[in-house]
This record gives structure tokens, C-alpha cells and sequence, in this order.
């Protein structure tokens, strides 16, 4: 049992550029969600899926794409990076029932230069 | 602009200190309060959480206050150790989405 996988840990980008996050999670969660950590801002919610098909957009979504083809896989795509888009990005898993919080990935790096 | 708004910045205790960190929030529509934990290098870790109906909640060393009419809740660290030394994130619900605050760095000096 993994919990939450996210790859890679450690990005760099040059402007422009385009990538995509990979987040997987064995729990058979099905909430699943993107979140941005940046200094002296928390964590702001980006997109995120109450299921497979079923996606939508959290506080700060532009420049972001997100698909949910299954319950395992929500991957995070990057149109054309930007440098405010340089941040610790943490994908984060919940089941339906009894909602009691997040488990979180370990995080990606994501520097844009 | 946050939902949540969480103090201190950052604090520093001495081992066996209490470290207690402020949230507050407008919205009368989130229902669950988790706090979270996280150390360097770390995704954020659920530490303890309450509902709006108790005022109290206690687990181990670690304690939410919660005061539903002024709208503020707040976490006590009982007896602090230097494996308490983390960033710490208050949040608020609504539905399946989490409102964060800003966050809390704590140090426990031995």
C-alpha cells in the first residue's frame, strides 16, 4: 500500500514549456485533489475530482489542466509554464465516506526559469 | 485573500512548553476543522481534527480548541519535543474541499 504517489519529485522547466504531473493513489479514494504550497500562502486548492470523469476547478486553476480517467490516476498538466507557477505542488486523496481530511503525496518541485 | 487566517508566523518554544497557534475564519459553511503537520521535504499529514459541535478536542499532547461564535479554533502542543519542530496548517471545510491557513513554523529549542 503506497498511499499517494507523486512523480517527479524534483522539476525544472524553462518558460514556455509544458509538463505533466503524475499522481496515483492505491486507496481507492475517490476525492482527489491538487494543491500549490507557496511561502507565507498555505496551500491553495488548484483543481480537483470527486470521481472518475469528474473534474473542477479549485481557487487558482488558470494555466492548469486536469483529467480523471480513473480512480487512480489524476495527473496535473502544465499548458505553458510560467514563472509564478514555480512552487511545491502536492496532489492529495480522500475517500467518500466519512470524509476525515486528506492524504497528501510527498510532493513535486517545480522550478520555471 | 485566505479563507483561513492563522498565527503566528512562526514560533519558537523550549522543550516542555505549550505552543499554541490561532485560526480564524468568516465562513459559516465550513463544518470540519483539521489541522495538519509537516515536516521538511514532507507532504502536509492529518495531526487532529474537530467538528463545530465540540468545543474541546484532546489526542495525546496535542489539543483543538474550538469557539464556534467568534469563529476561531486553535491547536495547543502540550509538553513540547524537538520531534514536534514542523510547519503546522490550520483548515476549514466545505464539502471535499479544504481552506488552508498560511501556516505556523514551530521550534522546539532542547
Amino acid at each position: 500500500n503506497a498511499g499517494v504517489t507523486q512523480t517527479p519529485k524534483f522539476q525544472v522547466l524553462k518558460t514556455g514549456q509544458s509538463m505533466t504531473l503524475q499522481c496515483a493513489q492505491d486507496m481507492n479514494h475517490e476525492y482527489m485533489s491538487w494543491y500549490r504550497q507557496d511561502p507565507g500562502m498555505g496551500l491553495r486548492l488548484i483543481h480537483y475530482s470527486v470521481g472518475a470523469g469528474i473534474t473542477d476547478q479549485g481557487e487558482v486553476p488558470n494555466g492548469y489542466n486536469v483529467s480523471r480517467s480513473t480512480t487512480e490516476d489524476f495527473p496535473l498538466r502544465l499548458l505553458s509554464a510560467a514563472p509564478s507557477q514555480t512552487s511545491v505542488y502536492f496532489c492529495a486523496s480522500s475517500a467518500q465516506q466519512g470524509f476525515i481530511g486528506y492524504t497528501f503525496g510527498s510532493g513535486t518541485r517545480l522550478t520555471v526559469v | 485573500q485566505q479563507q483561513v487566517k492563522q498565527s503566528p508566523q512562526s514560533l519558537i518554544v523550549q522543550k516542555g512548553g505549550i505552543s499554541i497557534i490561532n485560526c480564524a475564519y468568516e465562513n459559516t459553511a465550513f463544518d470540519y476543522f483539521p489541522w495538519y503537520q509537516q515536516f521538511p521535504g514532507k507532504g502536509p499529514a492529518l495531526l487532529i481534527a474537530i467538528r463545530p459541535d465540540v468545543s474541546e478536542k484532546k489526542e495525546g499532547r496535542f489539543t483543538i480548541s474550538f469557539n464556534k461564535s467568534a469563529k476561531q479554533f486553535s491547536l495547543h502542543i502540550m509538553d513540547s519535543q524537538p520531534g514536534d519542530s514542523a510547519t503546522y496548517f490550520c483548515a476549514a471545510r466545505t464539502g471535499y474541499k479544504l481552506s488552508f491557513g498560511a501556516g505556523t513554523t514551530v521550534t522546539v529549542r532542547a
